[in-house]
């Protein structure tokens, strides 16, 4: 069946510091590339997203990056702050999409 | 937040007892999506609906049925509860096909005992 692996499970950064988020895909047929964001005990919440057409698309400090050759899109979050820790998912696939297994981000003050 | 409910916000349940939880949504959204979310599994799909009355499978639908007889609603039905089925459950709405986000509703956490 289709997959999505998501690197790495966790990751520490100090606050300021960028982090960045991957994600690799099989279906080639995947159009539509979100990422969302969890706090503990919360909803997901969408943050960002790009579709297949794009390269590129940013929102202040967040930025999502596509590879649709390589199969592979990434997250980039620039000057990190305490309130990015939380549980990054990434998500593609068609009608029936796949989601990451999720990225713990904690930024240290 | 998108107007999406879902309830019970918190149940527990005995093994062998059938289970269903609402998912409601005031967006008149097409699509609705109930999602099973563990440790170290992320987020995995057990049904959607693309309609009213028409549901497909996802990649974890053993032991779960689903039905939508209106736009707004949608119910996951745990036949007869297992301690695996034990999880935090999100649905999700999005409108079409073209705008594929999805937004998710608020979760139920259920304890199968």
């Amino acid at each position: 069946g289709e997959n999505v692996e998501q690197h790495p499970s966790t990751l520490s950064v100090q606050e300021g510091d960028s982090a960045v988020i991957k994600c690799t895909y099989s279906d080639s047929a995947s159009n539509y590339f979100p990422w969302y964001k969890q706090e503990l005990g919360k909803r997901p919440q969408l943050i960002i997203d790009i579709r297949s057409n794009v390269g590129e698309k940013k929102d202040q400090r967040i930025a999502v990056t596509l590879n649709k050759t390589a199969k592979h899109f990434s997250l980039h979050i620039t000057e990190t702050q305490p309130e990015d820790s939380a549980v990054y998912f990434c998500f593609t696939g068609t009608y029936k999409y796949i989601f990451g297994t999720g990225t713990r981000l904690k930024v240290l003050a | 937040d998108a107007g999406i409910t879902q309830s019970p916000r918190h149940k527990v349940t005995e093994t062998g007892t059938p289970v269903t939880l609402r998912c409601h949504q005031t967006e008149n959204h097409r699509y609705m999506y109930w999602y099973r979310q563990d440790p170290g599994h992320g987020l995995r799909l057990i049904h959607y609906s693309y309609g009213v009355k028409d549901t497909d499978k996802g990649e974890v639908s053993d032991g779960y049925s689903v039905s939508r007889s209106k736009t707004e609603d949608f119910l996951l039905t745990l036949e007869s509860a297992t301690s695996s089925q034990t999880s935090v459950y999100f649905c999700a709405i999005s409108e079409s096909g073209t705008s594929p986000e999805q937004y998710f509703g608020p979760g139920t956490r259920l304890t199968v005992t």
